[in-house]
């Protein structure tokens, strides 16, 4: 049972426009979610993350947008640049305020490839 | 932050032998944690191992497949045991580090093949 999907394996965008990398989930106890991106040969680095009381955080070029009756997350890349091309994994904890915050459930990823 | 070095970087197996993984961290963590992601799949977390107890498995992993050590606050193993084919994977290692922004910091992984 996945349930955290994100059903883009891919995604191409042109430099300079948004990028807009979308995230489902299935289980509501989760209550905070982040995004991470990965280059080859190289771990998970953080990008941003938001609780789920608030439906925007914002940070440089990166924002997410949580909509909770949907069940639904969002990153923005505005604007986007070649060196943005990596995977992109939106990831959810179900206890972040208790004894474990990195007990995270991962999506599968998908692939941005952002062209100059 | 936290630097984690993880090694090795790369390993190809022979199905049926066992392979220890090591993370060593620059500093003092309570909480660390091993991930697998299986060709084209998501992360999932094996287990969390905490220094001084016993790792505690997600489902579908137990601890005579991936033994786990915690013998201080800055190093881990992960032994996958007895290997087969289906456990090529990228192995992970992570940290948690409170009071910081970024909570959970990753190392470069383990890429893992066995033939």
């Amino acid at each position: 049972d996945q349930q955290v999907k994100q059903n883009s394996p891919s995604l191409s965008v042109q430099e300079g426009r948004i990028s807009i990398l979308n995230c489902d989930y299935t289980n509501s106890m989760f209550d905070y979610f982040l995004w991470y991106k990965k280059y080859p040969a190289e771990g998970p680095t953080f990008l941003i993350s938001i609780s789920s009381i608030k439906d925007k955080n914002e940070d440089g070029r990166f924002t997410v947008f949580l909509n909770k009756s949907a069940k639904h997350l969002s990153l923005h890349i505005v604007p986007s640049q070649p060196g943005d091309s990596a995977v992109y994994f939106c990831a959810a904890s179900a206890d972040a305020g208790g004894t474990s915050y990195g007990k995270l459930t991962f999506g599968q990823g998908t692939i941005l490839t952002v062209h100059p | 932050s936290a630097v984690i070095s993880q090694k090795p970087s790369r390993d190809i197996c022979q199905r049926g032998t066992s392979l220890t993984i090591q993370c060593q961290v620059d500093s003092q963590v309570t909480m660390m944690f091993w991930y697998r992601q299986q060709p084209g799949q998501s992360l999932t977390l094996i287990a969390t191992a905490n220094q001084g107890s016993e790792a505690t498995y997600e489902s579908g992993f137990v601890i005579d497949k991936f033994p786990i050590s915690r013998p201080n606050l800055t190093f881990s193993t992960l032994t996958v045991s007895n290997m087969s084919p289906e456990d090529s994977s990228i192995y992970l290692c992570s940290v948690e580090v409170t009071g910081v922004g970024e909570k959970l910091f990753f190392g470069s992984g383990t890429q893992l093949s066995v033939l």
